[in-house]
């Protein structure tokens, strides 16, 4: 097993640029999740979803949109890319309801807009 | 609100026990968890403790909770060079049938040879 990948692990983008960034799970997780890392801050949740064709928004969800067309891939889009959205970003996934399941999170996606 | 924060440097030598130290703001928490992250890598789940529980010690680690004071602890024993990464401290409840996580700050842990 992959475990969740990432695509792309760096990228830069001028002001006003969009890209998708694709998550994908091979371990038949329900739950999805988009973060975003910044010094000092921790992990801020973007956008997540609690299944197949859901998403819903987190904590910090403005100049982002999502997508679950498939249950193991969860997509994060910028559609004008900011310098604030400078920052790294971690995709998970979690198997059930239960709260000790465990989050797998992958390596990251570093993203830097100038 | 929900807040959870954790000092955010750690400096100890090799062989030396650590302790990391969280503090959380909502008395629902159901579980609290420990994760790793080691450079340029995502975050992997150390340890969990359910929220009645006081203590769970898992080989290295130990967990202590203090629920009263909203104050968990994770003590490392025999550190190890290896253990230099950034911890983060999680609580997580439920939340309009969701398990809503909130991460500390992240703990910077540097392990000095």
């Amino acid at each position: 097993n992959a475990g969740v990948t990432q695509t792309p692990k760096f990228r830069v983008l001028k002001t006003g640029q969009s890209m998708t960034l694709l998550c994908a799970q091979d371990m038949n997780h329900e739950y999805m999740y988009w973060y975003r890392q910044d010094p000092g801050m921790g992990l801020r949740l973007i956008h997540y979803s609690v299944g197949e064709g859901t998403t819903a928004k987190g904590e910090v969800p403005d100049g982002y949109n999502v997508s679950r067309l498939k249950k193991q891939n969860f997509l994060l889009g910028l559609e004008s890319a900011a310098p604030s959205q400078t920052s790294v970003y971690f995709c998970a996934s979690r198997g059930g309801t239960s709260g000790y399941n465990e989050q797998f999170f992958g390596p990251g996606t570093r993203l830097t807009v100038l | 609100g929900e807040d959870v924060e954790q000092s955010l440097f750690l400096s100890v030598r090799e062989g030396d026990s650590s302790v990391i130290n969280c503090t959380y703001t909502d008395s629902s928490s159901t579980y609290l968890y420990w994760y790793k992250q080691e450079p340029g890598a995502g975050l992997q789940l150390l340890t969990y403790i359910f929220s009645n529980m006081d203590m769970k010690q898992d080989q290295r680690l130990t967990v202590l909770l203090n629920k009263k004071d909203k104050h968990l602890s994770l003590r490392i024993a025999d550190t190890q060079t290896g253990d230099s990464a950034i911890y983060f401290c999680a609580e997580s409840k439920p939340s309009g049938g969701y398990q809503k996580v909130t991460f500390g700050t992240g703990t910077k842990l540097q392990v000095i040879p």
